[in-house]
């Protein structure tokens, strides 16, 4: 249980394009997915925290206007790189918060990740 | 502000051995903390987590962590290192359940036989 899928896992783009990468949570309803960017060689930075029904909130330095993430129902989550250019080339990796019984059994469960290369 | 270090960007055993990777934390409430491994090109797995219960907790795969407030360490152990262990580790905190994750740089670990 508790599985997390993304989609596509790797994508190609010209710059200038944009790129819709999907997060689902496969076996459970998830009110809150988080997304994150690894850079090669890299640990994840936080990128946005999506709530449904309800705006993304942006970590420091993220470009809402650049990555829209959208979260409309309780198992997808999606971002969008808009106009992208080659420094947008990265590994994209989503989280789901899977709620617990008990506050201290909620657990974030991973996505495969995304490779995006922009030409 | 939640911080996490791990000590050593790159470990190399040899299969059998004990595997040890560091990792230390700073926070200013007690934290909740995570161990997950990642293979190439792949998501994050957990390995295991600490939420306050035993200090001593036992992962998937053989993998253990002890959590030390003294120290205000969280290191995993194995005690006898496979060749499919081989990965990039990460240990990760966050100051409440359900939050997003602070995550280290990330330990190579490497088996060889």
């Amino acid at each position: 249980g508790a599985v997390v899928s993304q989609h596509p896992s790797w994508v190609i783009c010209k710059s200038g394009t944009s790129v819709k990468i999907e997060c689902r949570s496969l076996d459970f309803q998830a009110t809150t997915m988080f997304w994150y960017r690894q850079f090669p060689k890299q640990s994840l930075m936080l990128m946005a925290t999506s709530n449904e029904g309800s705006k993304a909130t942006y970590e420091q330095g993220v470009e809402k206007d650049k990555f829209l993430i959208n979260h409309a129902s309780l198992t997808l989550s999606t971002l969008t790189v808009t106009s992208a250019h080659p420094e947008d080339s990265s590994f994209y990796i989503c989280s789901a918060r899977l709620r617990g019984e008990r506050e201290l059994s909620d657990t974030q469960y991973f996505g495969p990740g995304t490779r995006l290369t922009v030409l | 502000a939640q911080s996490v270090t791990q000590l050593g960007s790159h470990v190399s055993v040899s299969e059998g051995a004990l595997v040890l990777l560091r990792c230390n934390y700073s926070s200013s409430v007690p934290p909740y903390l995570f161990w997950y491994v990642q293979y190439p090109n792949q998501g994050l797995q957990l390995l295991l987590k600490y939420t306050s219960a035993a200090t001593l907790v036992k992962g998937i795969n053989g993998f253990e962590a002890e959590f030390k407030k003294s120290e205000t360490s969280f290191h995993l152990t194995k005690p006898s290192a496979h060749m499919s262990d081989a990965a990039e580790y990460f240990c990760a905190v966050t100051p409440r359940a359900g939050t997003a994750l602070i995550f280290g740089k990330g330990t190579t670990l490497s088996v060889s036989s």
